[in-house]
């Protein structure tokens, strides 16, 4: 599996965007790139996932660059809802998914 | 929405005691999962199945077991319970090519 690395935590003030980094040089070229988050006290939440390009849905945003080396979640418009761990996690697919330590992302009024 | 149910939010027991924990979902996903999660650990994989009363062991599977005769319901059993086996447990259901969802867990204290 693929090893990353994502900053241990991250400020963000409410209403504004939160830009959340992950490297994970080492993914293979079939492995996509999952985000997950979890709420204190709650399971993990599917966020989104890509392999190549680019994707958006209603709870954000990813952005692969073109060597897949590293991504970016991208939160629009963070809420206070929005504090939690957030993990990105490179996976075949195999459901074997592996939850590193995160980035805990605490939102501000 | 899928929903993945967990028998009970917190459960204390005692060391000796056979512990179950169950869990259910309601989209006929064909592969369920249970894990641990500790701190400073992340999340491991004790055991999945992808079909009923099939089962395949994750990375830690020593002192547990796991059923599942009905396509919606998987059991994890721990046969003897012991103090390092307090964590909180996870149970999750996906269907193929299709990302995992999660219950809230089970924080399980063993004294």
């Amino acid at each position: 599996d693929a090893k990353t690395t994502q900053p241990p935590s991250m400020d963000c003030a409410e209403g504004r965007a939160a830009n959340l980094p992950c490297n994970h040089s080492t993914i293979s070229g079939n492995e996509y790139v999952y985000w997950y988050r979890q709420i204190h006290s709650q399971g993990p939440q599917y966020i989104i996932h890509g392999l190549k390009n680019n994707e958006t849905n209603e709870m954000a945003s990813l952005i692969i660059t073109e060597d897949r080396k590293s991504s970016t979640l991208i939160l629009p418009h963070a809420t206070l809802r929005d504090t939690a761990v957030y993990y990105c996690i490179p996976t075949l697919g195999d459901y074997k998914l592996s939850f590193g330590a995160g980035t805990t992302v605490t939102v501000r009024a | 929405d899928v929903k993945v149910t967990q028998s009970s939010r917190y459960l204390v027991k005692r060391t000796g005691e056979k512990v179950f924990l169950e869990c259910v979902q309601d989209m006929d996903h064909e592969n369920m999962f249970w894990y641990r999660q500790d701190p400073g650990l992340g999340l491991r994989l004790i055991y999945f199945s992808y079909d009923v009363k099939m089962k395949e062991k994750g990375d830690i599977p020593e002192g547990y077991s796991v059923s599942r005769e009905k396509k919606e319901r998987f059991s994890l059993i721990l046969e003897s319970a012991s103090t390092n086996q307090t964590s909180m447990y996870l149970c999750a259901s996906t269907t193929w090519f299709e990302p995992q969802h999660f219950g809230d867990g089970t924080r399980l204290s063993i004294l």
